[in-house]
C-alpha cells in the first residue's frame, strides 16, 4: 500500500505571509510527483510535475522542490495572495501509471 | 479547448440503484482515468482506460465498472448503489499513458446516495 501524506492538512496565513507544505511519498519505484491546486467548484490544476533528485520548479511565486531518495517534496509559495486560496495535493506515480495522492493542504488566505 | 468536462454535476440516488457518469477528455488525450474523492480524502484511483481496454485497476469492487469509446470518451457506471458510494467522481485525461503520467482533470461529478 503506497502512502503519500501532506502536512499540515489545513493552514490559515494573512496576505504577504510566505508559506509552504510538505508531502512525503514512498522512496522506492519512483516515477514522478505531481502538484495540483484545486479551487472550490474546479477542476484541480496541473501545478508542477516533477522527476529528478534535486529538481526546483517554479511558477510565478509557487515554488517546489523534490528530494527523491528521502522521499519529500516541499511546495512554496511567496507573498500568498487571497487567490492563492485552495487546497494543494500532491501525487506519486510510480511504475503504475495511476496517481496515488495525500489527502491535501487547504490554504486560506486572509485580508 | 473546453478541457475535460464531466456530466453531470451533481447527482442524487438511492441505495440499490445504478448510476452512469460520464467524461468526455481534453481534445487529442486518449486515455481517461477515473477517480473517487470522499470526504477527507484524497482522489482514490478507480481505473484507467486506453484504446478502449481497461488498463489498470484500484481497490474498488466490481459494482464499479467502465467504458471508453472510439471518440475516446468514458463512462463509470456503478451497480447496487452503497450510502459509502457518496463521492465527488473526478475524471482525468491524458495523451499518453507512458509519459510522466501528466493528467488534466474535469470538474467531478458529486454523487449523493440516500
Amino acid at each position: 500500500i503506497l502512502n503519500v501524506e501532506q502536512s499540515p492538512q489545513s493552514l490559515h496565513v494573512q496576505e504577504g505571509d510566505s508559506t509552504n507544505f510538505t508531502c512525503s511519498f514512498p522512496s522506492s519505484n519512483f516515477y514522478a510527483l505531481h502538484w495540483y491546486r484545486w479551487e472550490t467548484a474546479k477542476s484541480p490544476e496541473a501545478l508542477f510535475v516533477m522527476t529528478l533528485n534535486g529538481d526546483e520548479k517554479k511558477k510565478g511565486r509557487i515554488s517546489a522542490t523534490l528530494n527523491t531518495k528521502e522521499g519529500y517534496s516541499y511546495l512554496y509559495i511567496k507573498g500568498s495572495q487571497p487567490e492563492d486560496s485552495a487546497t494543494y495535493l500532491c501525487a506519486f506515480t510510480g511504475t503504475a501509471s495511476k496517481l496515488t495522492f495525500g489527502t491535501g493542504t487547504r490554504l486560506q488566505v486572509t485580508l | 479547448d473546453a478541457g475535460v468536462t464531466q456530466s453531470p454535476t451533481h447527482l442524487i440516488k438511492t441505495r440499490g440503484q445504478q448510476v452512469t457518469l460520464r467524461c468526455s477528455p481534453k481534445s487529442g488525450h486518449d486515455t481517461v482515468s477515473w477517480y473517487q474523492q470522499a470526504l477527507g480524502q484524497g482522489p482514490q484511483f478507480i481505473f484507467q482506460y486506453y484504446e478502449e481496454e481497461e488498463r489498470q485497476r484500484g481497490n474498488f469492487p466490481d459494482r464499479f465498472s467502465g467504458h471508453q469509446f472510439p471518440n475516446y470518451s468514458s463512462e463509470l457506471n456503478v451497480n447496487a448503489l452503497l450510502l459509502g458510494d457518496s463521492a465527488l467522481y473526478l475524471c482525468a485525461s491524458s495523451l499518453d499513458p507512458t509519459t510522466y503520467n501528466e493528467q488534466f482533470f474535469g470538474p467531478g461529478t458529486r454523487l449523493t446516495v440516500l
